[in-house]
């Protein structure tokens, strides 16, 4: 079993709506917790990061960690077709440890 | 700053050939990274550096090499091309300290595929 799974998707849904991207883990020394995305032919770009538990909001984006249930989210509002990428989670134990990461979701938003 | 350059973007090779893959960087970042990303698999990491003269394996380090003769460069060599080595390969640097709050600064990618 890996450390973290993320559904591959696609997703697709309309423009306007709210997506919701998950990643569980099993790893409770896991802390700190990262979303980036990745366009097409490019290298990711880090979006989100959080440490520990809580939520946290950027723009029409917010990140969740719910350590409890080793789950994290990542849910985006009015989603717009630029936001189409695939989208990685990753995270790590210890402040300078090596990331692990999802396989990322692929998004696709619909005009 | 142009970031993150990996070359050449694409390449074609046959089995038992060898190549390196370039990799540089012009924002002082002490650490630098290898890492392959295959479908369904995430991204894992091959070989990393925290300085000039400091490499370590990481996750997947069989049949690569790397060395950093220089904060700027760190290049991936494949010793002996197998069909298993076939993959997206992406460099990525970062500042030394806390890695949630110092982002991984990737390269657009080497598309390696080994016939």
């Amino acid at each position: 079993q890996k450390e973290v799974e993320q559904d591959p998707g696609p997703l697709s849904v309309p423009e306007g709506a709210i997506v919701s991207l998950n990643c569980t883990y099993s790893n409770s020394a896991f802390q700190y917790f990262m979303w980036y995305r990745q366009y097409s032919r490019k290298g990711p770009e880090l979006l989100m990061y959080t440490y520990s538990s809580g939520n946290k909001e950027d723009g029409r984006f917010t990140a969740q960690v719910d350590k409890s249930s080793k789950y994290i989210s990542l849910f985006i509002r009015d989603s717009q077709p630029s936001d189409s990428a695939t989208y990685l989670c990753a995270m790590s134990a210890l402040s300078n440890y090596q990331l692990i990461w999802g396989a990322g979701t692929k998004l696709i938003i619909k005009p | 700053n142009a970031g993150v350059t990996q070359t050449p973007k694409f390449q074609v090779l046959k089995t038992g050939q060898s190549m390196t893959l370039q990799c540089a960087q012009d924002m002082n970042h002490e650490y630098m990274s290898w890492y392959r990303q295959d479908p369904g698999m995430g991204l894992r990491l091959i070989h990393y550096s925290v300085g000039a003269g400091i490499t370590d394996q990481g996750e997947v380090p069989n049949g690569y090499n790397v060395s950093r003769s220089t904060t700027e460069d760190f290049p991936l060599r494949l010793l002996s091309a197998a069909p298993s080595q076939t993959s997206v390969y992406f460099c990525a640097s970062r500042p030394t300290g806390r890695t949630y709050n110092s982002p991984l600064h990737f390269g657009n990618g080497t598309r390696l595929t080994v016939t």
